[in-house]
């Protein structure tokens, strides 16, 4: 079955110690998305990459950065993380940006824990 | 701006009854989806149905069903039946012409054996 797929599920770091995120897709869609979703919280878009085109949020902190080396993967780096970063990560796929290509399909999340 | 308001942020329903969770939109645009996601405790957020703006037919999926009031702005779900499994939080969700999701707050639904 196509779908998206992340990778831990659970990563826990230090403060202060890089950590990356990763997630793949098998969808073959253009577009990747990173999210962050706190506690009962609805998710808050990152960034997200159309093909190579990267795209900043302008809320996003400068901590977060993002690689897609090819279509079907994508990371998320934390350089330094906080205690305030941690959360529940979501990668998500859609075909395009165009009407009647933006349903968003999720991955399974990464819950990151900061001590 | 473009907002989403869900004004229901818990819900309960017992088994195999019949349950609607609100959702308000509001924006300018006349083209325009929404969305219904479903995300069970510490399980992946689904896509439970989907619905074009320009469509005046309500969407349905098995045991779920939208009420599309376009002129009132609003996207209420419907869950007949409920079953356990259900049990999860439902987010709704717009988009217009753009990449970006407006997602609303959210509702905890719990469906009670």
């Amino acid at each position: 079955d196509a779908m998206v797929i992340q990778n831990p599920r659970y990563q826990v770091t230090q403060f202060g110690k890089p950590v990356t995120l990763s997630c793949s897709q098998t969808l073959n869609h253009n577009v990747m998305y990173w999210y962050q979703q706190k506690s009962s919280q609805a998710p808050k878009l990152l960034f997200h990459y159309y093909d190579k085109d990267f795209n900043n949020e302008a809320d996003t902190p400068d901590n977060f950065q993002s690689r897609r080396p090819n279509t079907s993967f994508c990371f998320l780096d934390i350089r330094s993380p906080g205690l305030g970063d941690a959360a529940m990560y979501l990668c998500a796929t859609s075909r395009g940006r165009l009407a009647d290509q933006e349903t968003q399909y999720f991955g399974p999340g990464t819950r990151l824990l900061v001590l | 701006a473009q907002t989403v308001t869900q004004s229901q942020p818990e819900m309960s329903v017992q088994e195999a009854e019949t349950v609607t969770l609100s959702c308000t939109y509001d924006t300018s645009e006349n083209n325009y989806y929404l969305f219904w996601y479903k995300q069970p405790p510490s399980r992946q957020m689904i896509l439970v149905i989907r619905q074009e703006a320009y469509k005046q037919q309500n969407a349905t999926e098995n045991r779920f069903s939208v009420n599309f009031q376009k002129a009132a702005k609003s996207f209420s779900l419907k869950i007949s039946d409920s079953q356990l499994g259900d049990t999860a939080m439902y987010f709704c969700a717009f988009v217009s012409g753009t990449y970006k999701y407006i997602f609303g707050t959210g509702t905890r639904l719990k469906v009670l054996a």
